[in-house]
């Protein structure tokens, strides 16, 4: 049971440049959800989705894309890298959207230059 | 959803107990309270919740107060891994939407020292 897996791990980008999140959950959960992690200043929710086909925003949605097509995956698409996406990205995901624990990943270290 | 205070750091001898306070005086009364820690370069781990009752679990105990606006998690005895930054959250009941929207704040970073 691998549980919630992230890739990459550490990713490096120029400014301008798109990329993809990788987030991959094998515990059937219906919720999942992405955050960043800045220094100083905790983690911050920017998309989750209730389950396959429905996304909303979180806290700090602007410049992120989503999409759930599947129960298991969740994708977190940049589509033009800026200097201020420079964090580290969570991904987590619960057996429902009311379920009290979320189980996170291990995290995907992005540094926009 | 509540806003949490925490001291922003706390040291614990290794052995001791850990007693990680958490002020949330505008709690209201469907809104539980919620631990997760977060250990150096790791993903948060969930601890423990509760919403006007004492709970104990395998890993922590939370302690809530009557009036229910502050509470403490107690490590029972703090070893060296259990050094990590832990989150006081409070969050509502199910209303109809995505309840599990943690709000996590900066939380207060544990030492324990050998």
């Amino acid at each position: 049971n691998a549980g919630v897996t992230q890739t990459p791990k550490f990713q490096v980008l120029k400014t301008g440049q798109s990329m993809t999140l990788q987030c991959a959950q094998d515990m059937n959960h219906e919720y999942m959800s992405w955050y960043r992690q800045d220094p100083g200043m905790g983690l911050r929710l920017i998309h989750y989705s209730v389950g396959a086909g429905i996304t909303d925003q979180g806290e700090v949605p602007n410049g992120y894309n989503v999409s759930r097509s599947t129960t298991e995956d969740f994708p977190l698409r940049l589509l033009s890298a800026a200097p201020s996406q420079t964090s580290v990205y969570f991904c987590a995901s619960s057996n429902t959207a009311s379920d009290e624990k979320l189980f996170f990943g291990s995290g995907t270290q992005l540094s926009v230059l | 959803d509540a806003k949490t205070t925490q001291p922003p750091s706390m040291d614990c001898a290794e052995g001791r107990a850990a007693n990680l306070p958490c002020n949330h005086s505008t709690i209201s009364g469907n809104e539980y309270v919620y631990w997760y820690r977060q250990i150096h370069s790791q993903g948060p781990q969930y601890i423990i919740h509760g919403l006007k009752n004492n709970e104990t679990n395998e890993m922590a105990s939370l302690i809530i107060t009557e009036d229910r606006k502050s509470s403490t998690l107690i490590l029972p005895h703090a070893t060296l891994r259990d050094t990590a930054v832990y989150y006081c959250i409070v969050r509502g009941g199910y209303y109809g939407g995505a309840t599990n929207k943690l709000i996590f704040g900066t939380g207060t970073l544990l030492a324990v020292q050998p």
